[in-house]
C-alpha cells in the first residue's frame, strides 16, 4: 500500500542553524505535499505545502522543495529558534484529489538555546 | 480558515463502553475526515465523513467498531464502540480548506483513555 517515510525520527540543532527533514512516498498519484507542526498537546497546525507542479516554496524561515521524479520532499527550517521545537509531519495526498493524506512517522526537532 | 470545533475534550471510559465524538465546523465543507493519534505516534486516517451516504473507511478500520454520522455539511460523529484499552488516543476531525484548496486544518482532538 501507499506509505510516506519520513527522516530522521529526531533532530537537535543548535539555535540558528538550520534544520532539514526529508520524506519519501510511494504513490505516484501524489499530488499534494502538506508540513504540519505539533506541539505538545496541540492539534497539528499546517505549516507550508507544495503542490507537484511547483519545485520549490518559500515562506519566511521555511521552506519545502520536491523531487517527483525522486519522489521526495524536504523541509528547510533556517535560522532555527527555540519556539520552532515541536514535532514536524510531512504528509502526501492519496489517489490524486480525494483529499485524503497519508502522514509520515514525524520528526521531533529541539532547538537549543 | 475554518473554526472547528470538537466534544469532548477528553474523556475515561470504561473498557467494553462506546463514546461518541461530535466535530462541528463554522462554514460548510465538503471533506470532512477522522484521524486517530495513538500516544506518541502519527497521524492515521480512519476515514472520510460523506455527506448523506455511508463513510468511507481505510484499511485497518471498520463501521461497526467507528460508526461515523454526516448529517450535514458541517457536523460529524465518529463513536468508538466496544472500547478497549488499545483505543487510548487522540481522535482527531479535519476538513479541507474549501474553494477547491487542498489544505487540512485540524480539529483541537479528543483525547480518550480507556481504562
Amino acid at each position: 500500500g501507499e506509505n510516506v517515510e519520513q527522516h530522521p525520527s529526531t533532530l537537535s540543532v543548535q539555535e540558528g542553524d538550520s534544520a532539514v527533514i526529508k520524506c519519501t512516498y510511494s504513490d505516484s498519484a501524489s499530488n499534494y505535499f502538506p508540513w504540519y507542526k505539533q506541539e505538545l498537546g496541540k492539534r497539528p497546525q499546517l505549516i507550508i505545502d507544495i503542490r507537484s507542479n511547483v519545485g520549490e516554496k518559500k515562506d519566511q524561515r521555511i521552506a519545502v522543495t520536491l523531487n517527483k521524479t525522486a519522489k521526495h520532499f524536504s523541509l528547510h527550517i533556517t535560522e532555527t529558534q527555540p519556539e520552532d521545537s515541536a514535532v514536524y509531519f510531512c504528509a502526501a495526498s492519496m489517489g490524486g484529489n480525494t483529499g485524503k493524506l497519508i502522514f509520515g512517522q514525524g520528526t521531533t526537532l529541539q532547538v537549543k538555546p | 480558515s475554518a473554526v472547528i470545533s470538537q466534544k469532548p475534550s477528553r474523556d475515561i471510559c470504561q473498557r467494553g463502553t462506546s463514546l461518541t465524538i461530535q466535530c462541528q465546523v463554522d462554514s460548510q465543507v465538503t471533506m470532512m475526515f477522522w484521524y486517530r493519534q495513538q500516544p506518541g505516534q502519527s497521524l492515521t486516517l480512519i476515514a472520510t465523513a460523506n455527506q448523506g451516504s455511508e463513510a468511507t473507511y481505510e484499511s485497518g478500520f471498520v463501521i461497526d467498531k467507528f460508526p461515523i454520522s454526516r448529517p450535514n455539511l458541517t457536523f460529524s460523529t465518529l463513536t468508538v464502540s466496544n472500547m478497549s484499552p488499545e483505543d487510548s488516543s487522540i481522535y482527531l476531525c479535519s476538513v479541507e480548506g474549501g474553494r477547491g484548496h487542498l489544505e487540512q486544518f485540524f480539529g483541537p482532538g479528543t483525547r480518550l483513555t480507556v481504562l
